[in-house]
Formats: structure tokens, sequence, C-alpha cells
């Protein structure tokens, strides 16, 4: 089946360590996004990249990076920058049609030790 | 710069009772909308999108959306509640309209649904 996943589900990060969150996808889409959600925040734009090898910031790029050396492939790494880590974060890719749904994979949870 | 307005951030009814979820848009473009539906602990599902081509959209699980222009509103609605419609629902806009141009969420609205 086509679709996108996301590992671990949970993840725990200790004080001044980096963690890197996985997301692949095999639909086929050209461009992939990472979001973070909070309780009653929505969902707010970390990184999105629309080809192999470029990335652009979102909304709240600070304390993270991304990587994108493979269309299938676009981790996120949360720096110990991140003073906040703990939230839900969701990726996300869609066709390079604008008129065309985001398809998003089930979550990774990360949790301060 | 577009922007997403949900009203209510908890919505209750009864199982069987009309389901109203409000969303206004702010857009300097014609819009591209979406409605989004999430269970706890998992991604989010598409519930319905408006791309211009009908003003009121047709969704899954029964779940309609009318754009209105004038309102500025793409509000989500449903005739009769289940109790498995039970979740978080998010509206959202496109950025742009160029191609690869990430969403603006609404807050979302929590909707319940009693027996």
């Amino acid at each position: 089946d086509g679709g996108i996943t996301q590992s671990p589900k949970y993840l725990f990060r200790k004080e001044g360590q980096n963690v890197t969150l996985s997301c692949e996808q095999n639909l086929n889409h050209d461009a992939m996004y990472w979001y973070r959600q909070d309780p009653g925040q929505g969902l707010r734009l970390i990184y999105y990249s629309q080809i192999v090898n470029d990335f652009q910031k979102g909304d709240i790029a600070e304390g993270y990076s991304v990587s994108r050396e493979k269309k299938e492939s676009f981790p996120l790494t949360v720096t110990s920058a991140q003073k906040n880590p703990t939230a839900f974060y969701l990726c996300a890719t869609d066709r390079d049609y604008s008129n065309q749904p985001q398809h998003f994979g089930d979550g990774t949870r990360l949790s301060i030790l | 710069a577009q922007s997403v307005t949900q009203l209510g951030s908890h919505v209750s009814v009864s199982e069987g009772a009309l389901v109203l979820l409000r969303c206004n848009y702010s857009s300097s473009v014609p819009p591209y909308l979406f409605w989004y539906v999430q269970y706890p602990n998992q991604g989010l599902q598409l519930l319905l999108k408006y791309t211009s081509a009908a003003t009121l959209v047709k969704g899954i699980n029964g779940f309609e959306a009318e754009f209105k222009k004038s309102e500025t509103s793409f509000h989500l609605t449903k005739p009769s509640a289940h109790m498995s419609d039970a979740a978080e629902y998010f509206c959202a806009v496109r950025r742009g309209n160029q191609a690869g141009t990430a969403l603006i969420f609404g807050k979302g609205t929590t909707l319940s649904v009693s027996s």
C-alpha cells in the first residue's frame, strides 16, 4: 500500500541530546512537510521541501534541522537548541499541485525525559 | 496573507443531531480549502476539499461544506451525528496558489457526541 511511514511512534529526549524523527513515503510525491502540533495550537509548519536537495524554513524552524537526500525521505532532527520539544510531530506530502490535499503520516510523539 | 479561524474550540452534540463546525478564512488569492479529521494519536485524514469547482462540497462519512465567498466561510456540516464522529477537526487553507505550498491550519475544534 502507498503511504507515509513515521518512526518511531514515541520518542524520548534527554537534556542536551539531538534526536531524529524519520519520515518515509512511497507515494512518489514531490513535496514533503514537517508540522508541529501542540494542544489548542493547531499545526505549525517547521520545514518543507519541494525537491530533492532543497528545503525551506517554515514558521517555527529554530531548533530544528532537516535533509532531503532522497525523494522518499525527509528526516527531522530536533536539536538541543529547541528548548520546548515536547509535541506531536506530523509529516505530510503532496503532489506538485496546489489544489491537491496533503497526506499525513501517523505522527511521532516526542517527550522530554 | 492567508489565515484560518475556527470558531469554537469545543462543540458538543447529541447523537443524531446536526453537526456544524465553523471556519472562516482570509486569502488574497482564490483559496484552496480543506477539512481534516484527527483521531487521538493519529495523523490527519482528509474529509473534503474546495478547489473552486463547486461551492457545495461533499466529503467522506456524510460530511459536507459550503464555500461562501461573501462571508469568507467554509463551514462543515453533517445532518446526523454518530458516536464515531467524535474527534478533532481542522480547517486549512493553502498559503498560495503555487505548487508545493504548505497549509495554514486553524486551531482545531473538538467534537464530542453524547448518546
